[in-house]
């Protein structure tokens, strides 16, 4: 079975700093994609950054970057110069090709930005 | 661009009633996707489709039923509504694209209370 594990149901970071959040995932799979969606109260799923499988560099989208470790199926979710609009719901998510390419998505991480 | 769309937003049903969330996307998107959102849980599938015409089963599909007679519609049907489906449901869309092609689309999800 496909899993997502996301081990911190609440983080807080100070404004300005820097916040990491986790993310395992298991599948047998080698190919495969790798997401982080954000979920403000307005309830909009929004991706974040997307990350190859057979791509070994980080994928970097501005202040948001991740680190990938394959062989041990991680994948955390880094931000930088957090503000206060980063405060939200964060789920990583999983899909791998085949019938209908679904997403399995973690239970997610709360985010709290402290001004 | 309207995107993904979903009617109603909200909605309070008693147990027993029936009802049919409407999603509908404007991109010309093979796959459709139902999810639902419960704390602590993330996202979970509950029915998806490949293309019109077609369904399948998801992670938790008892309870609920689902059509895709155009293209651009995917239906989610409650015959018998429980309390168990209070949730927040969101709808999903993406191209069946190439591997490039991987972002799916949400619509911004329907708040249903059963009591």
């Amino acid at each position: 079975a496909q899993t997502v594990t996301q081990s911190q149901p609440e983080m807080s970071v100070q404004e300005a700093e820097t916040v990491t959040l986790s993310c395992t995932y298991d599948t047998s799979e080698s190919d495969y994609y790798l997401f982080w969606y954000k979920q403000p109260p307005s309830r909009q799923m929004i991706l974040v950054i997307r990350q190859e499988a057979y791509k070994q560099q980080n994928a970097t989208e501005n202040r948001f970057s991740v680190n990938f470790q394959k062989a041990a199926k991680s994948f955390s979710l880094k931000i930088s110069d957090s503000q206060l609009g980063d405060a939200a719901m964060y789920f990583c998510a999983y899909v791998k090709w085949g019938y209908g390419n679904k997403l399995v998505f973690g239970a997610g991480t709360i985010l709290r930005v402290k001004s | 661009n309207a995107g993904v769309t979903q009617t109603p937003k909200f909605r309070v049903l008693k147990t027993g009633q029936s009802m049919t969330l409407l999603c509908a996307q404007d991109m010309n998107h093979e796959y459709m996707y139902w999810y639902r959102q419960d704390p602590g849980m993330g996202l979970r599938l509950i029915h998806y489709s490949v293309g019109e015409g077609t369904t399948a089963k998801g992670e938790v599909p008892d309870g609920y039923n689902v059509s895709r007679l155009k293209k651009q519609n995917f239906l989610l049907g409650l015959e018998s509504a429980a309390p168990s489906q209070t949730s927040v449901y969101f709808c999903a869309s993406r191209t069946q694209g190439t591997l490039l092609n991987t972002e799916a689309f949400f619509g911004q999800g329907t708040r249903l209370t059963v009591v």
